[in-house]
């Protein structure tokens, strides 16, 4: 079955590149994301990646795919204390009922330092 | 459009009570999933429905649960006898067509937070 898992804390320092890796099994999956969750919030979809795709970058935000390694990666240049939340990693892949489903990490709580 | 929207936002109940959580969905959207969250086990998709019809409830963990959506604006998701370790975060999210390509990002209430004590 699809499996998708990530380390549960990050710390860093503010101004510094945060990086958040993920690794998940399903090799079919054709889409990874990237959500946030912000304290007392739901997921809002930050950013994702198709799988044909190594990289793509859009603003602070850089996404790595090895799909090879089957490994995800999120990385936040000059990290700000409003990144503070949870980062989850998800894949969309096919369920046993042939429809489609998400299916997300744990999520990485990314906790700043001033 | 005021997004996803659950209630109640949070819930204390005694065990072997009934709970029931609503939700309802982003009009339009014809996709909505229940996803419960935990400490232990992070993001469980629980059930989803397409077109109020439901699709995929694997997820679900026990015949303590059921979920039902009698309308495209309107579902429901029922815990009957609740239990302390059904204490979690519950999500509901909709989206508009499936989960692949630019148009398919799911849409997040802000959850209830459920205790069963």
């Amino acid at each position: 079955g699809e499996d998708v898992e990530q380390s549960l804390f990050l710390s860093v320092r503010e101004g510094d590149s945060s990086v958040i890796n993920c690794t998940y099994t399903d090799s079919s999956s054709t889409y990874l994301y990237w959500y946030k969750q912000e304290p007392g919030a739901g997921l809002q979809l930050l950013t994702y990646i198709f799988s044909n795709m190594d990289m793509k970058q859009d603003q602070r935000l850089t996404v790595l795919l090895n799909k090879k390694d089957k490994h995800l990666s999120l990385r936040i240049a000059d990290t700000q204390t409003g990144d503070s939340a949870i980062y989850f990693c998800a894949e969309s892949n096919i369920s046993n009922f042939g429809n489609e489903k998400l299916t997300f990490g744990t999520g990485t709580r990314l906790t700043i330092i001033p | 459009d005021a997004g996803v929207i659950q209630s109640p936002r949070h819930e204390v109940t005694e065990m072997g009570q009934e709970v029931t959580l609503r939700c309802k969905p982003i009009s339009g959207h014809d996709y909505l999933f229940w996803y419960r969250q935990t400490m232990m086990r992070g993001l469980e998709l629980l059930i989803y429905f397409n077109n109020n019809v439901p699709i995929d409830d694997s997820g679900m963990p026990e015949d303590r649960f059921s979920a039902k959506m009698p309308n495209a604006s309107f579902s429901t998701l029922k815990i009957q006898p609740s239990e302390p370790r059904d204490s979690a975060v519950y999500f509901c999210a909709s989206s508009w067509g499936s989960l692949r390509g630019l148009n398919t990002e799911a849409f997040f209430g802000q959850g209830t937070r459920l205790t069963v004590v």
